[in-house]
């Protein structure tokens, strides 16, 4: 266990539905990250947060996806009228500046 | 919980040998490289980390080479365990940890 949580575990959903999801960094850290994972692959980084600020965005995260830290603290992302091509497991990672991230559980969609 | 990497390389070895994990990094820029290790249905572990101002780094039973030239990233694991079985990511980033991207994954697969 590295510190970072992240809600739910897993999530099942139709569709073009919306979903969110939770992230918990280790109290701590000041940077938050999410990452996507796919079968068979390495994480794709979508975005990053430094205290409460995104600072970087990939291109990844179409207009769909928008994650918010409004304190510094937790995150979350939310993924709007969900596709298929969604399913993935999403990463939660959060450090100190100029250093290692640790990752969390993950949170496994599978859009029907 | 779910394989990560159902169609990613594989490296087997036999229980107590040495292992070596390689992975070809893209962007010479980068300055920062960590190892980690991804467990099914887990979010991935931090192993060991090198920066570019160095060519070798140990942990306990790990050790990380860099050689910058060729772009190449190694990981080598003593008397390789069980618990050793894993899929296993290189990342690289600029800026010492803003986007880091991940190679593709080798699966090290431990045997009796």
């Amino acid at each position: 266990d590295t510190g970072v949580s992240q809600d739910p575990r897993h999530k099942i959903t139709k569709r073009g539905q919306n979903v969110t999801f939770r992230c918990d960094p280790i109290s701590e850290h000041n940077r938050l990250y999410w990452y996507r994972q796919t079968l068979g692959q390495g994480p794709e980084f979508l975005t990053y947060f430094q205290n409460e600020a995104q600072l970087e965005k990939s291109r990844l995260l179409s207009d769909r996806f928008s994650a918010e830290r409004p304190k510094g603290s937790f995150s979350t992302l939310e993924i709007q009228r969900t596709e298929q091509g969604d399913s993935a497991m999403y990463l939660c990672a959060s450090s100190f500046v100029l250093e290692t991230q640790y990752f969390g559980p993950g949170t496994r969609l599978l859009v029907l | 919980g779910e394989s990560v990497g159902l169609h990613l390389p594989t490296l087997s070895v036999q229980e107590g040998d040495n292992s070596i994990i390689n992975c070809a990094y893209s962007n010479s820029a980068s300055d920062y490289f960590i190892w980690y290790k991804q467990e099914s249905g887990k979010g991935p572990q931090f192993i060991i980390d090198i920066r570019s101002n160095m060519d070798k780094r140990q942990g306990q039973r790990v050790t990380v080479l860099l050689n910058k030239t060729v772009k190449h990233l190694s990981l080598q694991i003593a008397a390789t365990q069980p618990g050793d079985s894993a899929v296993y990511f290189c990342a690289e980033t600029l800026n010492y940890g803003q986007n880091f991207v991940f190679g593709p994954g080798t699966r090290l697969s431990v045997l009796p």
